[in-house]
């Protein structure tokens, strides 16, 4: 699995763009990079998923630069509901037929304020 | 929206006792797994189920836990004899079956049941 690293906390103020970055600078060319979101006391929400270039929801974009070795999430005008741990996770989403194992690193905690 | 849900949302046991959480994975999902998250740290995988057996599991997971699906819609988590260090949020997830979309990352996971070993 790729090792990947993020900031470990990020302060932002309500209505503005926050972008967490992740590297993995050993990415495998079957990885797929997925970002999850988890709010206190509950469990981790899928956000988005991609492989290369952008990719954009209703909830975020994920930007992915041609070498693959970093991906940007990004959270257009944040509120204070966006308050929570984002997780950046790398690795091969077709190796396991029978289901993949999420492997969470600590994440970066996102604090938005008033 | 369908989800997974999880019960107690709230167990208190004492170190020795057997405790099984329960949880109901979302209908159509044929993926199962069992994370765990002590307070303050990361989310841990303990277990994956398909097809009524394990497909994977973590060094977490040793003979204490046990993992089965009893009935077509119940998927459980048995630790048989708590300790302290098994304190911890349990969240249960399931994820969609193959073949025609990709076995990617999306996985749904439930509210997690607090266990709280004295």
């Amino acid at each position: 699995l790729a090792k990947t690293t993020q900031p470990i906390s990020m302060d932002s103020y309500e209505g503005q763009e926050v972008n967490i970055t992740c590297s993995h600078n050993n990415i495998a060319t079957n990885d797929y990079i997925t970002w999850y979101q988890q709010f206190p006391s509950q469990g981790p929400r899928f956000i988005i998923q991609g492989y290369k270039t952008k990719v954009t929801n209703e909830v975020a974009s994920l930007f992915i630069p041609a070498d693959r070795k970093s991906s940007t999430l990004s959270l257009p005008r944040v509120s204070l509901s966006d308050t929570a741990v984002y997780y950046c996770l790398v690795g091969d989403a077709l190796a396991n037929q029978a289901g993949t194992a999420l492997i969470f690193g600590k994440g970066t905690t996102l604090s938005v304020s008033s | 929206e369908p989800e997974v849900t999880q019960t107690p949302s709230h167990q208190v046991t004492q170190m020795g006792q057997e405790v099984i959480l329960r949880c109901v994975p979302i209908s159509n999902h044929l993926y199962f797994y069992w994370y765990r998250q002590i307070l303050g740290q990361k989310v841990e995988f303990l277990v994956s189920f398909y097809n009524n057996e394990i497909s994977e599991k973590s060094e977490i997971f040793d003979d204490q836990f046990s993992v089965e699906r009893p009935d077509g819609s119940n998927f459980t988590l048995k630790i048989r004899s708590t300790k302290l260090e098994d304190s911890a949020m349990y969240f249960c997830a399931s994820s969609e079956p193959l073949p025609w979309r990709m076995v990617g990352y999306e996985q749904y996971f439930g509210p997690g049941t607090r266990l709280t070993v004295t």
